[in-house]
């Protein structure tokens, strides 16, 4: 499975376009990017999931560049409702499982 | 619609005391899993079951035995818990690959 790496923390304002990058230099051919979300005392909850170019939802928009080495999940306009930790996974859909890093806290102010 | 339910919420043990944790959906999923996650640490998984009647081991099984009682139910049990074990656990189903988790709410379990 593709390692991945995102930056520990983020701090935004309300209002402001938020970007997390992710890093999968090791991505391999089948493998997919996938974004989870975490609030406090609750289990994550599924974002947004793409395998190149652009993918957008009607909570985000995920970006993936030509040679596929990193990604960036776009928050629209943020709010401080979204204050909580993004998961970036990366994994081959015919496997089992996905792992799990330690994620990007996302601290949004007033 | 429910999604995935966890049973219990809290729970507080002893070291050396058995329990098991409950976990059903009602999206008629085929995979179910079981994670931990401890304080500033991305979750890992302890067990996974594939599809009913199969069960395999994640990246952290010691000391977890699981059960798949059938398509809706995969149960998670400590036989003699240690305050390694405190953490919360995160119960996850899919309908298979290629699809996102879904998420219960987690058991915060306490070892003392």
């Amino acid at each position: 499975l593709a390692k991945t790496t995102q930056p520990i923390s983020m701090d935004s304002y309300e209002g402001q376009e938020v970007n997390i990058t992710c890093s999968h230099n090791n991505i391999a051919t089948n493998d997919y990017i996938t974004w989870y979300q975490q609030f406090p005392s609750q289990g994550p909850r599924f974002i947004i999931q793409g395998y190149k170019t652009k993918v957008t939802n009607e909570v985000a928009s995920l970006f993936i560049p030509a040679d596929r080495k990193s990604s960036t999940l776009s928050l629209p306009r943020v709010s401080l409702s979204d204050t909580a930790v993004y998961y970036c996974l990366v994994g081959d859909m015919e496997y089992s499982t996905l792992t799990f890093g330690k994620g990007t806290m996302l601290l949004v102010s007033p | 619609n429910a999604g995935v339910t966890q049973t219990p919420k809290f729970q507080v043990l002893k070291t050396g005391q058995s329990m098991t944790l409950q976990c059903a959906q009602d999206m008629n999923h085929n995979s179910m899993y079981w994670y931990r996650q401890d304080p500033g640490m991305g979750l890992r998984l302890i067990y996974y079951s594939a599809s009913e009647g199969t069960t395999d081991k994640g990246e952290v099984p010691n000391g977890y035995n699981v059960s798949r009682l059938n398509k809706r139910e995969f149960s998670l049990r400590l036989e003699s818990a240690a305050p390694s074990q405190t953490s919360v656990y995160f119960c996850a189903s899919r309908e298979g690959t290629g699809y996102g988790y879904t998420f219960g709410s987690g058991t915060r379990l306490t070892v003392v």
